[in-house]
């Protein structure tokens, strides 16, 4: 079984519409992160979190915020959904014992027309 | 601040001759080095990380990284080129913060 999950892998969707990304892990990490690839552009970091009481803005938070839900839950939304938010999306894990190596859902690709 | 630099949008090699993908990095204080891979409809897996000790890192599948203080540098490197090491490969710095600073990334495409 994979270590972090991410649901929907896939999502459509229309401007205006409020979209939710989900994030689950089995690694029993406490530093849960999201980010967003485009092309040429690498990955950006949205929001993180060091543990449940703890919510972080990153490079690019505007238009979006995130649920720390417990432990292994991390969500993302997206409020009221624009086409440039169009990208690839990953939740990643961390240990900050294992010097700040990160482990990666498979990506949730979302669309917005 | 923290940055990534990756100067080759795309490298191309034969299969069987070495490989080199660059990164030069900036950040204060001691750097944490990662290297990731990504196939297609994939996630980013992880290949190798320097932290401290022997600048000659080893990583999965044959790859290994050369960290070079001086030059600010930590080169992917495999002396052997396969079809199958195609793909996106990102560098990532941190300062020990627990936050990652990616590079754009540099698509490596391996001919038969």
């Amino acid at each position: 079984d994979a270590d972090v999950t991410q649901t929907p892998r896939n999502r459509i969707t229309k401007t205006g519409k409020r979209i939710m990304l989900e994030c689950s892990q089995t690694k029993g990490h406490d530093r849960m992160y999201w980010y967003r690839q485009d092309p040429g552009l690498g990955l950006r970091l949205i929001y993180y979190s060091f543990d449940v009481k703890d919510i972080n803005k990153g490079e690019i938070s505007d238009g979006y915020s995130v649920s720390r839900q417990a432990q292994a839950k991390f969500s993302l939304s997206l409020e009221s959904a624009i086409p440039n938010q169009t990208a690839l999306y990953f939740c990643a894990t961390s240990d900050p014992w294992r010097g700040d190596e990160q482990f990666f859902g498979p990506g949730t690709r979302l669309t917005v027309l | 601040a923290q940055s990534v630099a990756q100067p080759e949008d795309q490298v191309n090699v034969a299969e069987g001759n070495p490989l080199t993908v660059k990164c030069t990095y900036s950040v204060s204080g001691n750097p944490y080095l990662f290297w990731y891979v990504q196939y297609p409809n994939r996630g980013l897996q992880f290949l190798l990380k320097y932290i401290t000790g022997d600048n000659l890192v080893k990583g999965s599948y044959g790859f290994e990284a050369e960290f070079n203080k001086s030059q600010t540098s930590f080169h992917l490197k495999k002396p052997s080129a396969l079809v199958s090491d195609s793909a996106l490969y990102f560098c990532a710095v941190s300062g020990g913060s627990g936050k990652l600073i990616f590079g754009q990334g540099t698509t490596l495409q391996v001919k038969p």
